[in-house]
């Protein structure tokens, strides 16, 4: 069992929006900053959001991080076909002392 | 360019001793940390530890505390994870990572592409 909690199937069509969350607790998500990871099939992951909302260059305005609390919340918005892949949340934690990862979410792109 | 150009995928027997590699280009080796992560086959990533090449400072998962060691070589940019005894459920796909700030405040910007380490006997 991962310590952040992701659902593990997400869908939709393209054009549509979607939402990944991710739960966490007290001495993870909700003390320190979160990160999204993207990861198509058959290759390496690729920060798509560090830092709760912050993207890096080259990653698209449709993807967006937020964080509440002890939960996060990825949304991808004008979904893509190109979209579907793994999506990971990240913090660290400070209880482990170690940065942990959620399970995963499937995104398919119908 | 930044780049983490990984070894090439093993096949190694349960008991046997394995080194696999990481080398950074394209940015100063010793400012940023590097981490590994195991997939294994069909699941999801685990953070197995980092380390601060400029000075050694290396933190270990709680679960693979003692299972594997990291190390670098900075005169050649290189980060290692070395196993001395191999078990069947080592069989995944690592990955190194790069860091630009300490543990608990950082993430991971920049990836290699991948080592599978096979361990079967």
């Amino acid at each position: 069992q991962s310590v952040l909690t992701q659902p593990p199937s997400a869908s939709g069509t393209p054009g549509q929006g979607v939402t990944i969350s991710c739960s966490g607790s007290s001495s993870n998500i909700g003390t320190n900053t979160v990160n999204w990871y993207q990861q198509l099939p058959g290759t390496a992951p690729k920060l798509l959001i560090y830092s709760n909302n912050q993207r890096p260059s080259g990653v698209p305005d449709r993807f967006s991080g937020s964080k509440s609390g002890a939960s996060a919340s990825l949304a991808i918005s004008g979904l893509q076909s190109e979209d579907e892949a793994d999506y990971y949340c990240a913090a660290w934690d400070d209880s482990l002392n170690a940065y942990v990862f959620g399970g995963g979410t499937k995104l398919t792109v119908l | 360019e930044v780049q983490l150009v990984q070894s090439g995928a093993e096949v190694k027997k349960p008991g046997e001793s394995l080194m696999l590699s990481c080398k950074g280009s394209g940015y100063r080796f010793t400012k940023y940390w590097i981490g590994w992560v195991r997939q294994m086959p069909g699941k999801g990533l685990e953070w197995i530890g980092i380390l601060y090449p400029g000075d050694s400072d290396t933190r270990y998962s709680p679960s693979f505390q003692g299972q594997v060691t990291m190390s670098a070589d900075n005169s050649i940019g290189t980060a290692y994870l070395h196993w001395s005894s191999l078990k069947a459920s080592d069989t995944a796909l690592y990955y190194c990572a790069r860091s630009l700030a300490v543990p608990g405040t950082g993430w991971f910007d920049s990836w290699g592409q991948g080592t599978l380490v096979t361990v079967s006997s």
